[in-house]
């Protein structure tokens, strides 16, 4: 089955980059997502990737993937104190019907001024 | 603006006392998902309907159970709350696997 892995906790200062890493481990095609969770809300899809593209970007964010380590990474640009929140990725493999979500357990971003 | 919405936001219910969590969406998806996330923790499917078929998770417990009378409702029962189901429970959308959209979640607290 599908195993996704984060990364659980990183701090940065206010205008830097921030750089989330996550690996997965399913080997066929497969969407690979970045979902954002501010404290006691849901969750909110950021962007999303294909696993045969290399790169995505979009605004400040910026999703690089390595297919052959399955390793993806989300860059945010110019980090404000309002990207303070949990980061999950997700994977969902790309079948002949559908598929379901597997999650990581998710890395918090903290942001200092 | 198409969306999955969750009533309500928070629920206190009472250890052993049946509780029922709520999921529309105006999106027309066909497969709709349940997930139950825990404090500091990934969410965790419990199970969805791809159109009317309803699909269990193997670890999902016997508690849990779901109805979909229609294609924009979904509901979730939990027969007999206990202390370990408090969460956040997570509806989300997919149409075919694609697209999935989340619902802003209910918090549960079992007392």
């Amino acid at each position: 089955g599908e195993d996704v892995e984060q990364s659980l906790f990183l701090s940065v200062r206010e205008g830097d980059s921030s750089v989330i890493n996550c690996t997965y481990t399913d080997s066929s095609s497969t969407y690979l997502y970045w979902y954002k969770q501010e404290p006691g809300a849901g969750l909110q899809l950021l962007t999303y990737i294909f696993s045969n593209m290399d790169m995505k970007q979009d605004q400040r964010l910026t999703v690089l993937l390595n297919k052959k380590d399955k390793h993806l990474s989300l860059r945010i640009a110019d980090t404000q104190t309002g990207d303070s929140a949990i980061y999950f990725c997700a994977e969902s493999p790309v079948n002949s019907g559908y598929s379901t979500l597997t999650f990581g357990k998710g890395t918090m971003l903290l942001v200092s001024p | 603006d198409a969306m999955v919405i969750q009533n309500p936001r928070y629920q206190v219910t009472q250890f052993g006392k049946p509780v029922t969590l709520s999921c529309s969406q105006t999106l027309n998806h066909n497969v709709m998902y349940w997930y139950q996330q825990k404090s500091s923790q990934a969410p965790k499917l419990l199970f969805h309907y791809y159109d009317k078929d309803f699909n269990n998770e193997a670890d999902t417990p016997d508690n849990f159970q779901s109805r979909r009378p229609n294609t924009s409702f979904c509901f979730l029962d939990i027969r007999s709350p206990g202390l370990g189901d408090a969460a956040m429970y997570l509806c989300a959308t997919s149409l075919q696997g694609d697209g999935y959209t989340f619902g802003s979640g209910t918090r549960l607290t079992v007392v």
